[in-house]
């Protein structure tokens, strides 16, 4: 599976944005961008994804590199709850399927 | 969304016995539930793959006879860890699919074992 690189911690105030960036340089063309964040003593949940254009939901938006090398999860208006491990995965073909965990981007928020 | 549960929520066990863990799809079926373990500030990583009605598949460097793995419904697995020992001691977490078509993976609220 390509491999992925986030920054190992961030600090956001609350109510600010937050750009957490994600590196897959080595992605495929059937490759999807996944995110999941894990909120402290939960399992993941799964926050966006997408292949080439950004996309938005009631979450987070996802803002996604022309050459799909690089990926950004954009969280608007970060609050104390969104505090968690955030990890973007490839998965290939979007098929449901295991999910392989990176070292993941921990997002402290700060009041 | 679809919902998954896992029970118990924590365990606290004595060196040498077993715990059975169980992972419950509540309103889909899953024909595949996964089982992952995260250690303390680490990642997850996965150690196995429940297949309804036939053997689980297991991550190298997982020993089959120890974390015994039991799919017996479309809604249920269980992980049953055996002669527990404190370095077995984790965060146990499940997910599992609606299956083909759908694309995200839910997950279980985890389990926290600790072996004394």
């Amino acid at each position: 599976d390509a491999k992925t690189t986030q920054p190992n911690s961030m600090e956001s105030n609350e109510e600010e944005p937050v750009h957490l960036p994600c590196n897959h340089s080595t992605i495929s063309g059937t490759d999807y961008i996944h995110w999941y964040r894990q909120l402290p003593s939960q399992g993941p949940e799964y926050v966006i994804h997408g292949l080439t254009s950004n996309v938005n939901n009631r979450m987070a938006s996802l803002a996604i590199a022309e050459d799909r090398k690089s990926s950004t999860l954009i969280l608007h208006r970060a609050t104390l709850r969104d505090a968690a491990v955030y990890y973007c995965i490839l998965i290939y073909n979007n098929a449901g399927n295991m999910l392989t965990f990176g070292g993941g981007t921990r997002l402290m928020v700060k009041p | 969304g679809a919902v998954v549960s896992q029970h118990p929520s924590r365990v606290i066990c004595k060196s040498g016995t077993s715990v059975k863990i169980e992972c419950r799809s509540l309103d889909f079926q899953a024909t595949t539930m996964f089982w992952y373990r995260q250690f303390p500030k680490q990642s997850l990583m996965l150690m196995a793959t429940s297949n309804e009605g036939s053997k689980a598949t297991y991550e190298q460097g997982v020993e089959k006879d120890k974390f015994l793995i039991n799919h017996a419904s479309l809604t249920l697995s269980t992980l049953t860890v055996t002669s527990a020992h404190p370095e077995d001691s984790s965060f146990y977490i499940c997910s599992a699919s609606p299956g083909p078509g759908s694309y995200e993976q839910y997950f279980g609220p985890g389990t926290r074992l600790t072996v004394t």
